[in-house]
Parts: C-alpha cells; sequence; structure tokens
C-alpha cells in the first residue's frame, strides 16, 4: 500500500501569512495526488486534484505543485475561513490513501 | 446539482451488522467509481472500499477486507457497505464518495453529510 506522510501536524499562522503543508508518498503515484479542506463537522471539500489543477470555484490563493514522490500545497495568504484540516490523497489506483492531515490554527 | 445522501448508521453491539446506503442523484450514477470513507472521532480520513461503475471490480482496505462488502444497485442508483463482525475501532462518520478517475483527472468531487455508526456495547 503507498503510504503518505503529511508535515506538519499542525501549524499556527496569522492571517496574511503564507503556509506550506508538504506530503510524501512512499512510492511514485505521478501526479495522481488531491488535496482536501475540512472544518468540524463537515465533509471535506476539493481544492487540488492532479496535482496542481485548482478545482473550479476554489480561491485562487490556494495552489498545489509536485509530482512523484513530493508535494505541496500553498496558501498564499491565508484568510480567516482558510482555518481548518488539511489533507492530501493519492490516487494512483482504486485503492487511494490519505495522509494523516493538517491542523491550521490561528496564531 | 450532484447529491449524495448517507444513511443507515447506528448504534451497534461488538460483532454485530450494519448496512450502510447512499442514495446519489444528479448525474449518471452507472459511469462513476464510487468508494466510501471513514472518520472516527478526532481522527483523520481512511479510505474503506471502493467499486467500479459496473460493480464488476471492488476494493477494500486491509482493515476490513473480509468483514466489510461494497455494492452498488445502478436500477436505483444506490450505494451501499454491508459490514459484518463489527468492533469498536470501526466507530466513524462513513461518508459515501463520488470518483473521478479520467486520465490525470482523478478526484472526489462529491461526498455525502456522513453518517454516523457507533459499535458498543
Amino acid at each position: 500500500d503507498i503510504q503518505l506522510t503529511q508535515s506538519p501536524s499542525f501549524l499556527s499562522a496569522s492571517v496574511g501569512d503564507r503556509v506550506t503543508i508538504t506530503c510524501r508518498a512512499s512510492q511514485g503515484i505521478s501526479s495522481y495526488l488531491a488535496w482536501y479542506q475540512q472544518k468540524p463537522g463537515k465533509a471535506p471539500k476539493l481544492l487540488i486534484y492532479a496535482a496542481s489543477t485548482l478545482q473550479s470555484g476554489v480561491p485562487s490563493r490556494f495552489s498545489g505543485s509536485g509530482s512523484g514522490t513530493e508535494f505541496t500545497l500553498t496558501i498564499s495568504s491565508l484568510q480567516p475561513e482558510d482555518f481548518a484540516t488539511y489533507y492530501c490523497q493519492q490516487l494512483n489506483s482504486y485503492a487511494v490513501t490519505f495522509g494523516g492531515g493538517t491542523k491550521v490554527e490561528i496564531k | 446539482e450532484v447529491l449524495l445522501l448517507d444513511s443507515g448508521g447506528d448504534l451497534v453491539q461488538p460483532g454485530g451488522s450494519l448496512r450502510l446506503s447512499c442514495a446519489a442523484s444528479g448525474f449518471t450514477f452507472s459511469t462513476y467509481a464510487m468508494s466510501w470513507v471513514r472518520q472516527a472521532p478526532g481522527k483523520g480520513l481512511e479510505w474503506v472500499s471502493a467499486i467500479s461503475g459496473s460493480g464488476g471490480s471492488t476494493y477494500y482496505a486491509d482493515s476490513v477486507k473480509g468483514r466489510f462488502t461494497i455494492s452498488r444497485d445502478n436500477s436505483k442508483n444506490t450505494l451501499h457497505l454491508l459490514m459484518n463482525s463489527l468492533r469498536a475501532e470501526d466507530t466513524a462518520v462513513y461518508y459515501c464518495a463520488k470518483l473521478i478517475y479520467r486520465g490525470y483527472d482523478r478526484r472526489v468531487d462529491s461526498w455525502g453529510q456522513g453518517t454516523l455508526v457507533t459499535v458498543s456495547s
């Protein structure tokens, strides 16, 4: 099984900060990686797919990059509504896996 | 508009069984693979199972293999998850999810609202 390691698991930041979250895969997954945002009590929301494609309706301050085994999600200027937990997901096959999550909290 | 309505969650004793359902609308159900994803209280997302659009191929996480069975009824636009031999560690909110697999375009583009399964005596 392909394992995904996200870092950091917790991040404290201020409104306006640039934030970067990293996701490392245990083996190469090409660009079959997606990023999701989840708020408490809600289903996850798709932000990025194919490693760097912005989902329709998602603000342009979100961006993704990487391929193979190392990927990043960047929020260029953190907004109050961005405080949430973020997950990466590999879709190399139907047997997908998720990273452990990164909780972004207000400093 | 795509809608996924999860149902069937309940309190069940260890060793018991439960069947979850997901009613889909707003898209051609039979042409999309579907999946179940769960989230234990205070924990991260865990993929549980997936099924191809035709239902001919199924996939399971090691943690549920041999105990859970995913199925679909394309005539009724419904996805199911039959859960047997339930354990305390199966306690979670279960989400159904619509998958897109088209070349490099692979994602979960829609989620159900989730249904809570609690395994406890």
